[in-house]
């Protein structure tokens, strides 16, 4: 079964930073990956996604993913972090479930802080 | 901005009441998916259905709660005889005939809270 770990609950950086969220994964066939950002009592948006290809994948508000076969890992990144990238970033990957569907299973989260 | 759309975005019951929360998709999907957030847990699949149909409901615990999502109007989450434990918020959301890649578009979510 495919899981997803997300290494760190907080992450705190200060502005302008790098930004540099982790995530791996678990699953026995090639992955459907995904990074989605979840702002204050909002529902959750996608950032990127990874399914076939480049490997080197670019999303939204300057934020890209780096998926690494080898590694099983799809860690995110920004290289300057603003004020307003400070939210609730989940790693999500497309899981087989007992029902036979496959459905994006997400990980715990990780809570970018920003300093000015 | 065809969104979608959740509500109520708060909603508050005493123990032993029923809780229904609804979910219309974004224009032009027909597929809807239940998520229950816990803090410190992310997010937990519930169920995912097409209309007037269950596709999997694996992740929906097995007495009190169940799902609808009708020919026409918005898809129903239904807890009966909510619990404390209940409390959580409930996002819903929808994506096109759901394929492996295919990302999800998430409403604002509904935040119960069971008294």
């Amino acid at each position: 079964a495919q899981s997803v770990t997300q290494l760190g609950s907080h992450v705190s950086v200060s502005e302008g930073a790098l930004v540099l969220l982790r995530c791996n994964y678990s699953s026995s066939v090639p992955p459907y990956l995904f990074w989605y950002v979840q702002y204050p009592n909002q529902g959750l948006q996608l950032l990127l996604k990874y399914t076939t290809g480049a490997t080197l994948v670019k999303g939204i508000n300057g934020f890209e993913a780096e998926f690494k076969k080898s590694e099983t890992s799809f860690h995110l990144t920004k290289p300057s972090a603003h004020m307003s990238d400070a939210a609730e970033y989940f790693c999500a990957v497309s899981t087989l479930t007992s029902g036979g569907s496959y459905i994006p299973t997400f990980g715990r989260g990780t809570s970018l802080i920003v300093h000015p | 901005n065809a969104g979608v759309m959740q509500n109520p975005r708060h909603l508050v019951r005493r123990r032993g009441q029923e809780a229904r929360l609804r979910c219309s998709p974004m224009k032009g999907h027909s597929h809807v998916y239940w998520y229950r957030q816990l803090p410190e847990e992310g997010l937990k699949f519930m169920v995912y259905l097409q209309k007037e149909n269950i596709i999997d409901e694996s992740g929906m615990p097995k007495e009190r709660f169940s799902a609808e999502f009708p020919k026409e109007g918005p898809s129903i989450l239904r807890i009966q005889q909510v619990v404390r434990g209940d409390s959580a918020a409930y996002f819903c959301a929808s994506s096109h005939p759901g394929t492996a890649n295919s990302p999800l578009h998430f409403g604002n979510g509904t935040r119960l809270t069971v008294t």
